[in-house]
């Protein structure tokens, strides 16, 4: 059974402070992990990953992946009120002739001013 | 502007009433999803569909029917016999080939 882990489930930091959100992945025939920010409604999505050790950055957002120890991380620099959201992390498996998103539970991450 | 409409934001069932949830997208995606979420949880999918005419059943699709008659339509109809429908519920589509979704904003649905 495809399972995605995200760690922690909820943290509360202050403003200017960095944020590290893990998402950990045991799934069959793996192609991609994708990152989505949840605020009130419609996630909307932060960063697709496909190859190991490649950082994708927008702003003070960043994430990479590790395929062989099977996880990925997303980091929050300098945050500011506006990063409060539930962060979310997907897997896109292979089944058939396309694919299908595998979702974590999501970090609910909490800025105070 | 392009995007994806769900309708209603917020709906109230009775016992042993089925309700429909309207999705439609303006993206020309072809492939549409049906998602379920509960707090803590994350998104559960309930059904997709990569062409029209065409569907799948995904992790919880009991309960639950959809039709994809028109590539801008993926309503979904939660039945009586979904005994806990209270949760949020998000229509996404996408390019096929596991490209980033686009998400409606989600109708939230209650039992009365």
């Amino acid at each position: 059974e495809d399972k995605v882990v995200q760690s922690p489930l909820s943290l509360v930091v202050h403003e200017g402070d960095t944020v590290t959100l893990n998402c950990s992945y045991e799934v069959t025939n793996f192609r991609s992990l994708l990152w989505y920010k949840q605020e009130k409604k419609a996630p909307t999505f932060l960063f697709m990953l496909t190859s190991s050790g490649i950082e994708k950055k927008s702003g003070r957002l960043s994430s990479i992946l590790d395929k062989k120890e099977l996880f990925s991380i997303l980091n929050i620099t300098a945050t500011q009120t506006g990063d409060s959201a539930i962060y979310l992390c997907a897997v896109a498996v292979t089944t058939d002739s396309w694919g299908k998103f595998q979702f974590g539970a999501g970090t609910q991450v909490v800025v105070t001013p | 502007d392009g995007g994806i409409t769900q309708s209603p934001k917020y709906l109230f069932r009775k016992e042993g009433q089925n309700v429909t949830l309207s999705c439609e997208q303006n993206l020309n995606h072809d492939a549409m999803y049906w998602y379920r979420q509960d707090p803590g949880q994350g998104l559960r999918l309930i059904y997709y569909s990569q062409i029209v005419n065409d569907f799948q059943k995904g992790d919880i699709a009991e309960g639950y029917s959809v039709s994809r008659e028109k590539k801008e339509s993926f309503p979904l109809t939660v039945t009586s016999a979904q005994k806990n429908p209270t949760a949020f519920y998000l229509c996404a589509s996408s390019i096929p080939g596991h490209q980033p979704q686009h998400f409606g904003d989600g109708t939230r649905l209650s039992i009365l």
